[in-house]
Order: C-alpha cells, then structure tokens, then sequence
C-alpha cells in the first residue's frame, strides 16, 4: 500500500497569511492526489483533484501543485473559515485507496 | 443536488456484525460515471478508506479489512450497504458514506457514529 506523509501535523497562523501543506508518497503517484478540508464534526469537502484542479465551488486561494511523489496545498490569504483540519489522498494505486494523517491548522 | 445519507445502529456489541445503509437522493445510484464508497474516522483519528461499489455490484475494498467487509447496492431503492463482521472496539467510528468519482469522493454523506460496546 501507498503511504502518504503529511507535514506539518499542525499549523499555527493568522488571518491573512500564506499556508502551504506537504503531502508526500511513499512511492510514485502522477498527479492522483486530492485534497480535502475538514471542519470539526463535518464531513470531509473535496477541494482539489488531479493534484492541481479545484473542484467547483472552491475559492480561488487554495490551489495545489506537484507530481509524482512530492505535493502541496498553498491557501494564499487565509479567511477564518479556513481553519480546519486538511488531508492528501491518492488514488493512482488502488485498493487501497490511502490518506494522509492530516494537517491541523489553528488559529494563531 | 445529490444527496447521501447513512443509517443505521449506533451501537453495535463486540464480535457481531456493523450493518449501514447509504441512502442517495436527487440522482441516480446507477450513474455508470461512479462508484459509492465508504470511509471511516476513529475519534480524533484520520480517515480510512473501507471499500467501494459501482451500481453492477462490482467492489473493491481495503485489503486490510476484507475478509470482514460485504458491500453490495440496491439500485431499486437507490442504496448502497456496508456490512463489517466480528467487530471489536477498534471499529469505533464515525462511518461516512461517499460517491467515488474514480478516485476522489466529492460528495459525501453526514457521518453516523457507530460504538463498539457490550
């Protein structure tokens, strides 16, 4: 199975400011990657597909990038509603389908 | 807008069998675009992918929990079901139900805690 490395675990940072997120693969994924935003008891939102797509509804802040075994999430100008807890998942090698242990990101 | 939406027993006593229902409304189960899944967080954990179905009854699951999990569809009630047998504590979970767009889960349902506990 594929295992993904998110860094940082947690997060620290203010409104406004710029945040990036590193998922790692355990091994080569292409762009199979997917990001997701979750909010305490909430159920996981699909922000991006494809490593770099967002999906439909997602502002314009977050954006993904990265190939192969290295990714990031960047949210260029942090809102209050983005302070969540955020997981990578890839879905090149399946089953199983494998996430990340997650990055929580607090307010500072 | 599609909806999903899980069902079934909160508490489930050790060694029998975790049964949920996921129901979809505002589309069709039998989309030949999707497989349905279902996913799984222990509280305070991350999340863990259990198994998926397309609307044909073809699945596929997590290795690690296969020989205990059963998913099947009912396209004529537009439901798909998760069974997991001889559950212990460690199956404590909130369950959540979810369409696969081959890969990402883009649409998903609320959640339903089940607790493992006699």
């Amino acid at each position: 199975a594929i295992r993904m490395t998110q860094s940082p675990s947690s997060l620290s940072a203010s409104t406004g400011d710029r945040v990036t997120i590193t998922c790692r693969a355990s091994q080569g994924i292409s762009s199979y990657l997917a990001w997701y935003q979750q909010k305490p008891g909430k159920a996981p939102k699909l922000l991006i597909y494809a490593a770099s797509t967002l999906q439909s509804g997602v502002p314009s802040r977050f954006s993904g990038s990265g190939s192969g075994t290295d990714f990031t999430l960047t949210i260029s100008c942090l809102q209050s509603e983005d302070f969540a807890t955020y997981y990578c998942q890839q879905y090149y090698s399946y089953p199983p389908y494998s996430f990340g242990q997650g990055t929580k990101l607090e307010i500072k | 807008q599609l909806q999903l939406q899980e069902s079934g027993p909160g508490l489930v006593k050790p060694s029998e069998t975790l049964s949920l229902t996921c129901t979809v409304s505002g589309g069709s189960i039998s989309s030949s675009s999707y497989y349905w899944g279902w996913i799984r967080q222990p509280p305070g954990k991350g999340l863990e992918w259990i198994g998926s179905i397309y609307y044909s009854g073809s699945t596929y699951y997590n290795p690690s929990l296969k020989s205990r999990v059963t998913i099947s569809v009912d396209t004529s009630k537009n439901q798909f079901s998760l069974k997991l047998s001889s559950v212990t504590a460690a199956d404590t979970a909130v369950y959540y139900c979810a369409r696969d767009d081959y890969g990402g889960f883009d649409i998903w349902g609320q959640g339903t805690m089940v607790t493992v506990s006699s």
